[in-house]
């Protein structure tokens, strides 16, 4: 499964909402369950999940990240973006063997 | 806290081989599939392979099928990657990661370890 990422790169400023679309080659939901991850990865460091299953924050993730979506297309939406949101995100799908997304590096204005 | 450390990266030349491992403690090890992904520069992020808590059940990606090889120990809480036949596209930043669900491969990540480098070359 084909996961692409658009933008590949935004730049925001403090204060003001961002948005990535992940858009993947085949549905990834079955039985109940759509299996649709978002991690992003600080500077220097390794990924950290933010959402799980689409629309889950991952415990500590602040509330101004959200997602949504189904099917094939899905957003992650940062909803006042602050200068420790710096960093590279990525979707995963799981539904089947883990492929992810090229990535959309995020940095501030 | 759960913590994930990798070590064994290194400079080796293309045909080696190189056994990295992860020390996990935090959680209950023996109840969670691991993971192995990887990332080169200006690449994706690549899924390698997979273990499921037993260790009787192994997952691995096709670009490193038949020459890489993941285990685990559970009594020392500790996941390894043997990696021989090397080649230059195999060089990358190795993490481990934790499955979310315990007592199932579900192969979807909650923690990583912060990774070590492989570099294949002559």
């Amino acid at each position: 499964i084909v996961m692409t990422q658009t933008p590949l790169s935004l730049s925001v400023t403090p204060g003001q909402p961002a948005s990535i679309s992940c858009k993947s080659s085949q549905s990834l939901h079955n039985d109940g369950k759509t299996y649709l991850y978002w991690y992003v990865q600080k500077p220097g460091q390794s990924p950290q999940l933010l959402i799980y299953e689409v629309s889950n924050r991952f415990s500590g993730v602040p509330d101004r990240f959200s997602g949504s979506g189904s099917g094939t297309d899905f957003t992650l939406k940062i909803s006042r973006v602050e200068a420790e949101d710096v960093g590279l995100y990525h979707c995963m799908q799981s539904i089947q063997l883990p492929t992810f997304g090229q990535g959309t590096r995020l940095d501030i204005k | 806290e759960v913590q994930l450390l990798e070590s064994g990266g290194a400079l080796v030349q293309p045909g080696g081989s190189l056994r990295l491992s992860c020390a996990a403690s935090g959680f209950t090890f023996s109840n969670y599939a691991m993971s192995w992904v990887r990332q080169s520069p200006g690449e994706r992020l690549e899924w390698v392979s997979t273990i499921s808590d037993s260790g009787g059940s192994t997952y691995y990606a096709d670009s490193v099928s038949g020459r890489f090889t993941i285990s685990r120990d559970n009594s020392k809480s500790t996941l390894y990657l043997q990696m021989n036949s090397l080649r230059a596209e195999d060089s990358a930043i190795y993490y481990c990661a934790k499955d979310i669900p315990p007592w199932a491969v579900a192969i979807e990540f909650d923690y990583w370890g912060q990774g070590t480098l492989v570099t294949v070359s002559s």
